[in-house]
């Protein structure tokens, strides 16, 4: 199994610019999610999945959209980049209610 | 919201000590929580968990203590190896939710 498997790995944007994170996991794992990590701070959520066509945000969702068409993918859009949105970003999988697997994460510069 | 925070932003053992990493946590509700340690550059690394029915649990050199009273969170690494050093976080949930709160964590640094 690849667990849980994101692209890019790095990314630079300029503000106003828009991209889509990519997370998969082989795991047939029905909780997915996102987070954001920041210097000095913990993990915050962005959004989150408990299964194909179901989604609902956490804790800082603005700013980006996710839907989950499938249980292996669970994309995350940026609709305008701006400089606020530099960090790290990491997706997680799990089978709800257990511990979360997480991805290698996706560095993202907004310029 | 509620919040997980972490007593110690760094710490620094000898290479061959045990190594004692606190939590607390603030939701008397939550009642599943997990240790995760982060190595510079990757992504956060499942250690171990536990749950509200238990007040220990051991795992390969690692133990989690659970404290339900004071609402406190330890994991104890013994005889603590230089690829040991990383951020270990703690996270909360409610078994019947659906969304894990992390503390900040702590930097541990193994000195040979």
């Amino acid at each position: 199994n690849a667990g849980v498997t994101q692209t890019p790995k790095f990314q630079v944007l300029k503000t106003g610019q828009s991209m889509t994170l990519q997370c998969a996991q082989d795991m047939n794992h029905e909780y997915m999610s996102w987070y954001r990590q920041d210097p000095g701070m913990g993990l915050r959520l962005i959004h989150y999945s408990v299964g194909a066509g179901i989604t609902d945000q956490g804790e800082v969702p603005n700013g980006y959209n996710v839907s989950r068409s499938t249980t292996e993918d669970f994309p995350l859009r940026l609709l305008s980049a701006a400089p606020s949105q530099t960090s790290v970003y990491f997706c997680a999988s799990s089978i709800r209610g257990m511990a979360q697997y997480f991805g290698p994460g996706t560095r993202l510069l907004v310029l | 919201g509620e919040s997980v925070g972490l007593h110690l932003p760094t710490l620094s053992v000898q290479e061959g000590d045990n190594s004692i990493i606190n939590c607390a946590y603030s939701n008397s509700a939550s009642d599943y929580f997990i240790w995760y340690k982060q190595e510079s550059g990757k992504g956060p690394q499942f250690i171990i968990d536990i749950r509200s029915n238990m007040d220990k649990r051991q795992g390969q050199r690692v133990t989690v203590l659970l404290n339900k009273t004071v609402k406190h969170l330890s994991l104890q690494i013994a005889a603590t190896q230089p690829g040991d050093s990383a951020v270990y976080f703690c996270a909360e949930n409610m078994i019947t939710g659906n969304q894990f709160y992390f503390g900040t964590g702590t930097s541990l640094t193994v000195i040979p």
